[in-house]
């Protein structure tokens, strides 16, 4: 059974076009995720929340957005997207932030801006 | 800086054994990772090793780690081709001691061939 559930797998977004994805876990996990992949890329991360506090990394741009309305659901929104922001969008989940615990992820959101 | 270098294909016959290299730069990385993703899919963990080790295997995967010149390998014996992905390593750096500061490399696509 999944425990780490993006939606949708596939979003097309028009340039410019506030879009939302969503990330749901079934693992209880304090800690979720949003990283950004694209082409040929490692995954970078863009932010993290450890239960309700949101950890923003220094280069994620204004644009990228994050809601945690509950221990279960995150969402990543893209105020304006541009074509430069058309990648792979992974969530994750771990249980607490400590170095090894591992982190569980999501089979992500493959986003084209056209 | 944060940087982890691999190179970025290998192509073995299926059977034979399958060595991916990495290279980071932290040197108080205290673990390293290894993650497995199949097209299409999020990232898997498949092994990790603690930075005062040298050697851990897991069945197929055995993981070698020289401190000294800052290199990680994964070595998949007998490799299937169902080990046909990309593999990621990562490295986490030590300050702040979070999972959400994994670094990436871009990955190896390994291709396995009958």
């Amino acid at each position: 059974d999944a425990m780490v559930i993006q939606n949708p797998r596939y979003q097309v977004t028009q340039f410019g076009k506030p879009v939302t994805l969503s990330c749901s876990q079934t693992l209880n996990h304090n800690v979720m995720y949003w990283y950004q992949q694209k082409s040929s890329q490692a995954p970078k991360l863009l932010f993290h929340y450890y239960d309700k506090d949101f950890n923003n990394e220094a280069d994620t741009p204004d644009n990228f957005q994050s809601r945690r309305p509950n221990t279960s659901f995150c969402f990543l929104d893209i105020r304006s997207p541009g074509l430069g922001d058309a990648a792979m969008y992974l969530c994750a989940t771990s249980e607490t932030v400590r170095v090894n615990t591992e982190a569980f992820f999501g089979q992500g959101t493959r986003l084209t801006v056209v | 800086g944060e940087d982890v270098e691999q190179s970025l294909f290998l192509s073995v016959r299926e059977g034979d054994s399958s060595v991916i290299n990495c290279t980071y730069t932290d040197s108080s990385s205290t673990y390293l990772y290894w993650y497995k993703q199949e097209p299409g899919a999020g990232l898997q963990l498949l092994t990790y090793i603690f930075s005062n080790m040298d050697m851990k295997q897991d069945q197929r995967l055995t993981v070698l780690l020289n401190k000294k010149d800052k290199h990680l390998s994964l070595r998949i014996a007998d490799t299937q081709t169902g080990d046909s992905a990309i593999y990621f390593c990562a490295e986490i750096l030590n300050y702040g001691g979070s999972q959400g500061n994994l670094i990436f490399g871009k990955g190896t696509k390994l291709s396995v061939k009958p």
